[in-house]
């Protein structure tokens, strides 16, 4: 089983719809993130969390929203999608160690039409 | 502030040829540098880390050594193989904060 869960894989969703990405780890890291990927733009943090109580907005926040449901839950909400927010959506998590890697689920491609 | 700059791909090689793909960095403090791979439909896998100057990461017949006087993290593979064939992304990591390139599309062809 995957360390880093990511659910859905694909959705296909309108414009203006409310819509929520999962993410559930098996790791016990504290750290976790969300991630937008989009061709020729690399990664782009949105959202990230140190613990359940800790929440923290990264460079693209604007139109996400999200939720630390228990250490190993954190879930990605977009209001009102929009056909820009159509990108390849990765959650991470990482250990407190210096030096430790990021570790990335599988992705969440999703298309707003 | 922090930054990864790698270079544009995407690069084609033939099967068994060298690769290199630069990276460098822009960074305060001591980062902890890596390079991740992503093959078509799945998310970054980490392929190696160097975590204080000097330090080579290996995995795979792939090798990158952190250069702090020269702000690099080049990765390097004596003869590729069709199965190399992937985006490659360096990143580095401050604090808990991480940092990644654009990325590097590489295709092996037989």
């Amino acid at each position: 089983d995957a360390d880093v869960t990511q659910t859905p894989r694909n959705r296909i969703t309108k414009t203006g719809k409310r819509i929520m990405l999962e993410c559930s780890q098996t790791k016990g890291h504290d750290r976790m993130y969300w991630y937008r990927q989009d061709p020729g733009l690399g990664l782009r943090l949105i959202y990230y969390s140190f613990d359940v109580k800790d929440i923290n907005k990264g460079e693209i926040s604007d139109g996400y929203s999200v939720s630390r449901q228990a250490q190993a839950k954190f879930s990605l909400s977009l209001e009102s999608a929009i056909p820009n927010q159509t990108a390849l959506y990765f959650c991470a998590t990482s250990d407190v160690s210096v030096g430790s890697p990021l570790h990335f689920g599988n992705g969440t491609r999703l298309t707003v039409t | 502030g922090n930054s990864v700059t790698q270079m544009e791909g995407p690069v084609t090689l033939s099967e068994e040829a060298f690769l290199t793909i630069n990276c460098t960095y822009t960074a305060t403090g001591y980062p902890s540098l890596f390079w991740y791979v992503q093959y078509p439909g799945e998310g970054l896998q980490l392929l190696l880390k160097a975590t204080k100057a000097d330090d080579k990461g290996s995995n795979k017949g792939f090798e990158a050594t952190y250069r702090k006087e020269t702000t690099s993290f080049h990765l390097e593979k004596g003869s590729v193989q069709v199965s190399d064939s992937a985006v490659y992304f360096c990143a580095l990591r401050t604090g808990n904060q991480f940092y990644f390139g654009t990325g590097t599309s590489l295709t092996v062809i037989p």
